[in-house]
């Protein structure tokens, strides 16, 4: 149980145009998403905590404009990367908290990479 | 705020060798820990976390990590590796004790390396 999926899993897009990666829990109900990005070599920075139905909290530093985060349902957020620009490239992971299990943990899903050219 | 140090970015390893990954945390608060896994280009599984009870965890893999308060740390160990064990490995904390889920605050990372 508690499985995290990503979609896609790898996305090439060109400079200035937008793009939307999927995070699904698919057994179980969510309802506090995050969304991390790492950079070659490094750790998992924190985005932004989404919890269903309202406004996403973002880190600071985190464009919200510019990373438009959606947690419209128990089972799916989105992380919109909008106008996206080369160093934007980076690997995007979701993880997802809720009700399977304890609401501590976090179930994580394999990671979307995104280059943009 | 909680912060975490992993203290080796790359540790080297025979096959068949013991491990230990060092990881020590700061918080003005309990937490919780927690020891995951990256293989390259994949998500984040979960190895073990530390919440109550017991100093000495075990989790998946044959790995296993023990709590020391006083030290403030949270080192994983594995008494013998396997080629499959080379990965990258995070130390994650997060607050305890608060309705709903916590954000995790990672380390720096170790890559764990094992050679034949």
């Amino acid at each position: 149980g508690a499985v995290v999926s990503q979609h896609p899993s790898r996305v090439i897009c060109k400079s200035g145009t937008s793009v939307k990666i999927e995070c699904r829990s698919l057994d179980f109900q969510a309802t506090t998403m995050f969304w991390y990005r790492q950079f070659p070599k490094q750790s998992l920075m924190l985005m932004a905590t989404s919890n269903e139905g309202s406004k996403a909290t973002y880190e600071q530093g985190v464009e919200k404009d510019k990373f438009l985060i959606n947690h419209a349902s128990l089972t799916l957020s989105t992380l919109t990367v909008t106008s996206a620009h080369p160093e934007d490239s980076s690997f995007y992971i979701c993880s997802a908290s809720g009700r399977a299990g304890s609401s501590y943990e976090q179930y994580f899903g394999p990671g979307t990479r995104l280059t943009v050219t | 705020a909680q912060s975490v140090t992993q203290l080796d970015s790359q540790v080297p390893v025979f096959e068949e060798a013991p491990v230990e990954l060092r990881c020590n945390y700061s918080s003005s608060v309990s937490v919780y820990l927690f020891w995951y896994v990256q293989y390259p280009n994949q998500g984040l599984q979960l190895l073990l976390k530390y919440l109550s009870g017991s100093t000495l965890v075990k989790g998946i893999n044959g790995f296993e990590a023990e709590f020391n308060k006083s030290q403030t740390s949270f080192h994983l160990r594995k008494p013998s590796v396997h080629i499959s064990d080379t990965a990258e490995y995070f130390c994650a904390v997060t607050r305890r004790g608060f309705q709903g889920a916590q954000k995790l605050v990672f380390g720096q990372g170790t890559r764990l390396t094992i050679n034949p």
